[in-house]
This record gives structure tokens, C-alpha cells and sequence, in this order.
């Protein structure tokens, strides 16, 4: 199981850009690295996914290194309503073993 | 799609009285799972179903907590009896295959045990 590690909580301004870091040093060939960001009161959400190098949609970014043993989810111009928690996930496509660390609260601020 | 349904939304109990809380996944997903999420312990997984079959039960707390998935539309988690410990967020969330695919979250059921 690879295990990951992000920071507790992260404070930001609207309009900066954020970008969140994940380390899971002992990712193995299979795995993949999936962020989902959490509001209050609801359930996560799937933000992206990607295996290496860099991933975009229209919500975020995820660069990997060439070693893939770090993560970093880009969140562009944020706002007042992309405070949430941020959970990274490292395992493969059939890894049954999966879970959900603290994650990281991103506190957006005007 | 209407996406993953849970119910009921909230649940207020008694000490000692059964809860159950009902789950209906994504139609064509195969795999189900069971969080509890609380300000102490965060999300943590209670139980994984892969084609209605129970894969990993290792998160369910005691003999306490019991799941089932009689159908690939339909599961429960049931808590006899319930304590005010078991107060919590119980999310289900379903996938097409796996942990590893994109998991998609219910609204959550709130339960609070008095």
C-alpha cells in the first residue's frame, strides 16, 4: 500500500494560484495518483487522475516527476468556493486496498 | 443518472435501537463501498463490494456493523445496536471497477445515536 502524506491545512487568497504536493515515496509501476476535493457536508469528488507527467481538465492540473514519488495538484485563479479538503490517493486500477488519508483543508480567502 | 443514493439524509436514534442505512449505486457500477467519516478519524473505508460480493470487511468497527448487497443496485449497512459512538457521516460510493477507478459519493447519511 502506498502510503501518502499532504500537508494539514493550506491558506490562500482568490486569484492565486495553489498547488497542493503529495509524497507517496514507495508508489509502485502499477499505481496511479487520484486527487478528490471534499465540501462540507457533502461526499469527495473526483477532481483528477493522472500516471505521469501532467494531467489538465477544466478544474485543475496534476504534475508527476519522472520518479513519481510526488504529486502536485495545481488548483488556477482560485475562489472563495474551492475551499474544501483535498485528498490524494495512490493505488492501481484493481487495487482493492486504497484509502482515503486526512488530506489537506484549503482555506481560500477574499 | 441520478447518481448515488442514500437514505435516509439524516437519522436521529436511541442508544441500543437498530439503524439501517440503504444505498443504491450507480447503475452498471460493480463495485459499492462504505466510509464513516468524523472530525477525529476522518473518511475511513468500513467495507468494499465487488459484483455483490464483500471484498474487504476489515474497516467494519465490531460485530456490531453489518452489510449486505443482495443486488447490484441495492445495499445496507445495518448497526445492532447502535451506540452514541457510531454518531457519524456514513457515505456509500460506487465505482465502475475498483478502489483504483473514480469513486462516486452519495450525499451522505448523518446518524446521531443518543
Amino acid at each position: 500500500l502506498a502510503k501518502t502524506t499532504q500537508p494539514i491545512s493550506m491558506d490562500s487568497y482568490e486569484g492565486q494560484e495553489v498547488n497542493i504536493t503529495c509524497s507517496h515515496n514507495n508508489i509502485a509501476t502499477n499505481d496511479y495518483i487520484t486527487w478528490y476535493q471534499q465540501f462540507p457536508s457533502q461526499g469527495p469528488r473526483f477532481i483528477i487522475q493522472g500516471y505521469k507527467t501532467k494531467v489538465t481538465n477544466e478544474v485543475a492540473s496534476l504534475f508527476i516527476p519522472a520518479d513519481r514519488k510526488s504529486s502536485t495538484l495545481s488548483l488556477p485563479r482560485v475562489s472563495l468556493s474551492d475551499t474544501a479538503v483535498y485528498y490524494c490517493l495512490v493505488g492501481d486500477r484493481g487495487n482493492n486496498d486504497m484509502r482515503f488519508g486526512a488530506g489537506t483543508r484549503l482555506t481560500v480567502k477574499p | 443518472d441520478a447518481g448515488v443514493i442514500q437514505s435516509p439524509r439524516h437519522e436521529v436514534t436511541e442508544m441500543g435501537q437498530e439503524v439501517t442505512l440503504r444505498c443504491k449505486p450507480i447503475s452498471g457500477h460493480n463495485s459499492l463501498f462504505w466510509y464513516r467519516q468524523t472530525m477525529m478519524r476522518g473518511l475511513e473505508l468500513l467495507i468494499y463490494f465487488n459484483n455483490n460480493v464483500p471484498i474487504d470487511d476489515s474497516g467494519m468497527p465490531e460485530d456490531r456493523f453489518s452489510a449486505k448487497m443482495p443486488n447490484a443496485s441495492f445495499s445496507t449497512l445495518k448497526i445492532q445496536p447502535s451506540e452514541p459512538r457510531d454518531s457519524a457521516v456514513y457515505f456509500c460510493a460506487s465505482s465502475y471497477s475498483g478502489a483504483g477507478d473514480t469513486q462516486y459519493f452519495g450525499p451522505g447519511t448523518r446518524l446521531t445515536v443518543l
